[in-house]
């Protein structure tokens, strides 16, 4: 089940912009910010970012976090062959004090 | 270097109890602050959280999964346990435990309920 919104596809083209996001409420998205982890096939997820913008060691800069009210937003610049994979976002919940995740985005590269 | 690993039966029968270990290293459960989670994924479907524990041996659970699910800790061991009693084939899925935040995870689990 989930509890935060996604497109379930986006496509874009290679070398393009593609921005995925991310729609929850104010008392997940709205309150603490979101996480959102890259997810290759047969793989298990990598975090990308964490409370809407911090990177962990190693992430590339072409991946950028923002959040707007209650949605969250992915935006990955140049993309490249690699950066197609499914992508979730998740986000603590306050008012039920557990993790929520989105149905996911598959991003292809054209 | 923090790493995870999961360990459990590949297939449970319906209604048995699936019991899966998460084999942790690089940080210690006992360090203010620290939580590790399990995370499923039913064959090609999306992610849905499932437990966490914390270093003060808070617990949170998925509220719709409540009612089957234990999560428990070894710190001795750098283990985190989860049981979920009941199974059914819709529990088919791979198994994740991460870090906290879910910054690092293991390879995952895979768990097939069949009879």
């Amino acid at each position: 089940q989930a509890g935060l919104t996604q497109p379930p596809s986006v496509s874009k083209g290679l070398r393009q912009t593609a921005t995925l996001t991310c729609t929850g409420n104010s008392n997940n998205v709205g309150n603490q910010g979101a996480a959102w982890l890259q997810q290759h096939q047969g793989h298990p997820p990598k975090l990308l970012s964490y409370r809407n913008n911090n990177r962990p060691s190693g992430i590339s800069e072409r991946f950028s976090a923002s959040r707007s009210g209650n949605t969250a937003s992915l935006t990955i610049t140049g993309l490249q062959p690699e950066d197609e994979a499914d992508y979730y976002c998740s986000a603590w919940d306050s008012s039920l004090s557990v993790w929520v995740f989105g149905g996911g985005t598959k991003l292809t590269v054209l | 270097q923090i790493t995870l690993k999961e360990s459990g039966p590949t297939l449970v029968k319906p209604t048995q109890t699936l019991t899966l270990t998460c084999t942790f290293s690089g940080f210690s459960l006992s360090t203010s602050g620290v939580g590790v989670g399990w995370i499923r994924q039913p064959p090609g479907k999306a992610l849905e959280w499932l437990a966490l524990i914390y270093w003060n041996d808070d617990k949170r659970y998925s509220p719709s999964l409540k009612s089957r699910l234990t999560i428990t800790k070894d710190t001795s061991k750098n283990q985190v346990v989860l049981t979920m009693t009941n199974m059914d084939p819709v529990d088919t899925a791979t198994y994740y435990c991460a870090h906290n935040g879910m910054d690092v995870w293991g390879q995952g689990t895979t768990v097939t309920v069949s009879s």
